[in-house]
């Protein structure tokens, strides 16, 4: 059973653009979430999206948004990039019924984006 | 507000010794689930364990063990005769019961065995 895919892995940027990063979750999850992880701040939780809706969302400007596709594949976006979003961002896929709420998370390898 | 505390940055110890990484927690909620999870340094994260708020058994799992107490708020994870492919990032991370996979994490603890 394939994991959780991200892409891409590794991409370079620089200040004012934007970028789309890309998840694929395990086959048959309907639940996917976004983090953002950076040496600072540490792992934090950008938003989750269930059957193509918002489920959730964390303390991250408007610049940071997502969505959902209905074969469950999910994309951020990041527009008007600064330094700080320098990060390694890990999408998660959770199985049903519900998705997620106590359960078990599973992780990509991530995308590193640096911003120059 | 939620919070989960790890206070060791870094640990390191030489293979076959035993390790205990600490985790405290802050919730004021009454269900709440509880998570270990494991970043080796290709990235991703992997799942060690979960436990819900009313759960408090200890559970062991190979040369894995946990010990969860709410009297202190803490679930604290031990490896037994610790080996190199430990190594690794080890998270703690909290979850309301009604947050889906909004996981709060602590800041994580570099585990490095030396051979």
């Amino acid at each position: 059973k394939a994991g959780v895919t991200q892409t891409p892995r590794y991409l370079i940027k620089t200040r004012g653009q934007q970028v789309t990063l890309s998840c694929s979750p395990i086959s048959g999850h309907r639940s996917v979430s976004w983090y953002q992880q950076t040496p600072g701040q540490g792992l934090q939780f950008l938003f989750e999206y269930f059957s193509e809706t918002q489920r959730n969302k964390g303390n991250f400007p408007g610049r940071f948004s997502g969505r959902q596709f209905s074969n469950s594949r999910s994309e951020m976006n990041v527009s008007t990039l600064e330094l700080g979003d320098s990060a390694l961002y890990l999408c998660a896929s959770s199985p049903p019924p519900t998705g997620g709420a106590g359960g078990e998370l599973f992780f990509g390898e991530g995308s590193r984006l640096t911003v120059l | 507000a939620q919070k989960v505390t790890q206070a060791q940055t870094e640990i390191s110890v030489v293979e076959k010794e035993d390790v205990t990484l600490d985790c405290v927690y802050e919730t004021r909620d009454t269900t709440y689930y509880l998570f270990w999870y494991k970043q080796p340094p290709s990235g991703e994260l992997v799942f060690l364990i979960r436990r819900n708020s009313f759960d408090e058994q200890n559970e062991i799992s190979g040369r894995y063990s946990w010990n969860f107490q709410k009297s202190t708020s803490s679930f604290n994870f031990t490896i037994t005769a610790s080996q190199v492919v430990d190594s690794a990032v080890y998270f703690c991370a909290l979850s309301r019961e009604t947050s889906g996979s909004r996981l709060t994490f602590g800041e994580g603890t570099q585990l490095t065995v030396n051979p």
